[in-house]
């Protein structure tokens, strides 16, 4: 069964500042990877997603993610984060059921941003 | 561009009470995906429809059923509510061929 990893809870980093969101799955075939953000009492937004090909994904707000096969990871950055940024942070990974895709999801990183 | 919507935005009920909550999925979206996120966990997947068709199932317990009307419209219905049961509750609606989820703003509902 596949599973996604998210190993930290909470990160808290400057605004200005980098980010990397770290993403580690477990999937016996080429997964289909997503970065949702949800924003307190909101809903998921879609960030990014990746299906194949290149193996750096850009999405909205300024992220970025890339797909390492070689280390099951699919970590999220931006170069510099937005106060606007502070959310929990979901990456998903998606396994494809006769056409029918059901989504699995990390625990989640919540991210603070400071002034 | 119009989204996925759910209905309603909070419910509170009481334990032993029935609750049925709808999605509205994007239109020509012809697939429903119901999540239950617990406070503080990760959604957890429930079932999916395509074409009116149960698609999937997940950790959904017996006391809740789903359907996918004509429309293609969806509701969850959950009877014997439980205090466990307070959550909020997603809805995702995709194109089958393009495997990308869109997610409604969710349903929290209270068992008191």
């Amino acid at each position: 069964a596949q599973s996604v990893t998210q190993p930290d809870i909470h990160i808290t980093v400057s605004e200005g500042a980098s980010l990397e969101l770290r993403c580690n799955y477990s999937y016996g075939a080429t997964p289909y990877l997503f970065w949702y953000v949800q924003s307190p009492g909101q809903g998921l937004q879609l960030l990014l997603k990746y299906f194949s090909g290149d193996t750096l994904v850009q999405g909205i707000k300024g992220f970025e993610a890339e797909f390492k096969r070689s280390q099951s990871s699919f970590n999220l950055r931006k170069p510099s984060v937005h106060w606007s940024d502070a959310a929990e942070y979901f990456c998903a990974v998606g396994y494809i059921n006769f056409g029918n895709e059901k989504l699995t999801f990390g625990t989640g990183t919540r991210l603070t941003i400071i002034p | 561009a119009a989204g996925v919507i759910q209905s309603p935005r909070h419910l509170i009920k009481e334990k032993r009470e029935t609750a049925t909550l709808k999605c509205y999925p994007i239109p020509r979206h012809d697939t429903v995906y119901w999540y239950q996120q617990g406070p503080g966990q990760d959604p957890q997947f429930l079932i999916s429809f395509y074409e009116k068709m149960q698609s999937d199932k997940g950790s959904i317990p017996d006391r809740f059923s789903a359907q996918q009307f004509s429309d293609y419209h969806s509701e969850l219905n959950m009877s014997s509510l439980e205090l466990g049961d307070s959550a909020l509750y997603f809805c995702a609606s995709s194109l089958n061929s393009k495997n990308i989820q869109y997610f409604g703003a969710g349903t929290r509902l209270s068992v008191l």
